[in-house]
Formats: C-alpha cells, structure tokens, sequence
C-alpha cells in the first residue's frame, strides 16, 4: 500500500496547455507538500498545506495553483504550461517537524 | 539565513571504500538535522536524522552525528556498496517553524564496482 501516491508519473504535454497533478497520503499526515526538482537535482519548496490550509506559498508563477480538498489530498494545477515547467515535481507529507517527510515518487513533466 | 551547505558531486568511490559526505549548516536556532537519499528515478527517502547536539543518527550502515560546535552533520559508512549509488540531500527545520525542510543541493555517489 503506498504511503504517498502521485500520478500520473509521466505527463508529456504542448506548451499553453493545463495538466493537472493528483497527490493522496494514507498515513494521516496534517502537512502535505508540493515540491520541485530541476535537471541538477536542486529542490525548491511551491506549496504546503496544514490540514488544508494553505501555510506555504513560496515564489512561483501564478500559473500554479494547488488545491487540497481535504488532508489527505494535495493537487496541483499548472495553467498556460511552459518550456521551462519542465521538472520532476514531488509531493511529500509530515507529521510533525521532527519525524521527516515521506515523499511520494515524483511525475516528471515535460512540455514540449 | 539558514542554509545547508554540501560537498559537491559527484563523489566516485569504489566498492567497500570508506564514505564521507560533507555537511555543514547555518542557522540561528537549534535546528532538527536529517540525510535523505534518492536512488535513481525514485523519491526521496529518509535515511537518518538527529534532534538535537551529539545524537548520532543511523540505519542501513550510514551514521551522522550532529555536531554543534562545528555546525555539522556528516554522513558516513565504513564500507560502501554499488546499491548505495544515489544523490544524497542534506536538510534541516525548526521547532514550532512552518514546517519546511531547508536543503542542501545534493551530493551524487558513484559505486563502482
């Protein structure tokens, strides 16, 4: 049973379009996170959300909207998608500070 | 700021080698202090952590001991393994913060065998 599942896990998509990424925990975790990693590995915070509320919302186009309609989900919307939108974005989950994050396995999104 | 500052990759060593991976941190406070590993098109996984100075964090062979005095947190293993070829991250939080991870850039290990 996956702990934090996301999907699809490869999206191929045109310039200008939207494309939707879904992220689901089953270990009860109150924070979820949307996160980004570029060609040189580099990891760089989007979103987090605590029990729904949005407590993160670092530096990125507006093109990017997440949605969390309840704990256990965190999606991420991408509008008028980009060239440079192409990463491998993860979503990831805590309870509390100290016990680490559990991420899920990443969708590597190429816009062409 | 706070930040987490790693060696650079890639580091390539040889099987049953000895590793260590550099790790040193700025931060004002007493930060929480964690090494994760992702192995090739995988997520991240946590591979060991440390609350507070001198704990020791280990598993799966690796050790990291929080180091106040030298703001550090090295990671390392006695003798390395081809399946231990990965990137490993570097990161810290704080108690009672907004709960995000400050990282470190990655460090790439190369096994050969």
């Amino acid at each position: 049973d996956t702990a934090v599942s996301q999907t699809p896990k490869y999206l191929v998509t045109q310039m200008g379009n939207d494309k939707s990424i879904k992220c689901e925990q089953n270990l009860g975790h109150d924070t979820m996170y949307w996160y980004k990693q570029d060609s040189k590995k580099f990891l760089k915070i989007m979103f987090s959300y605590n029990n729904k509320e949005l407590i993160i919302n670092e530096t990125v186009p507006n093109r990017f909207s997440p949605k969390s309609p309840d704990k256990a989900h965190l999606n991420l919307h991408i509008n008028s998608l980009e060239l440079g939108d192409s990463a491998v974005y993860f979503c990831a989950s805590s309870v509390g500070q100290t016990y680490g994050y559990t991420f899920g396995s990443g969708t590597r999104l190429t816009v062409v | 700021g706070d930040s987490v500052t790693q060696m650079e990759g890639p580091v390539t060593l040889s099987e049953e080698a000895f590793l260590t991976i550099n790790c040193t941190y700025t931060a004002t406070g007493y930060p929480s202090l964690f090494w994760y590993v992702q192995y090739p098109g995988e997520g991240l996984q946590l591979l060991l952590k440390a609350t507070k100075a001198d704990d020791k964090g280990s598993n799966k062979g690796f050790e990291a001991t929080y180091r106040k005095e030298t703001t550090s947190f090295h990671l390392e293993k006695g003798s390395v393994q081809v399946s231990d070829s990965a990137v490993y991250f570097c990161a810290l939080t704080f108690q009672g913060g907004n709960y995000q991870l400050i990282w470190g850039a990655g460090t790439k290990l190369i096994i050969k065998p």
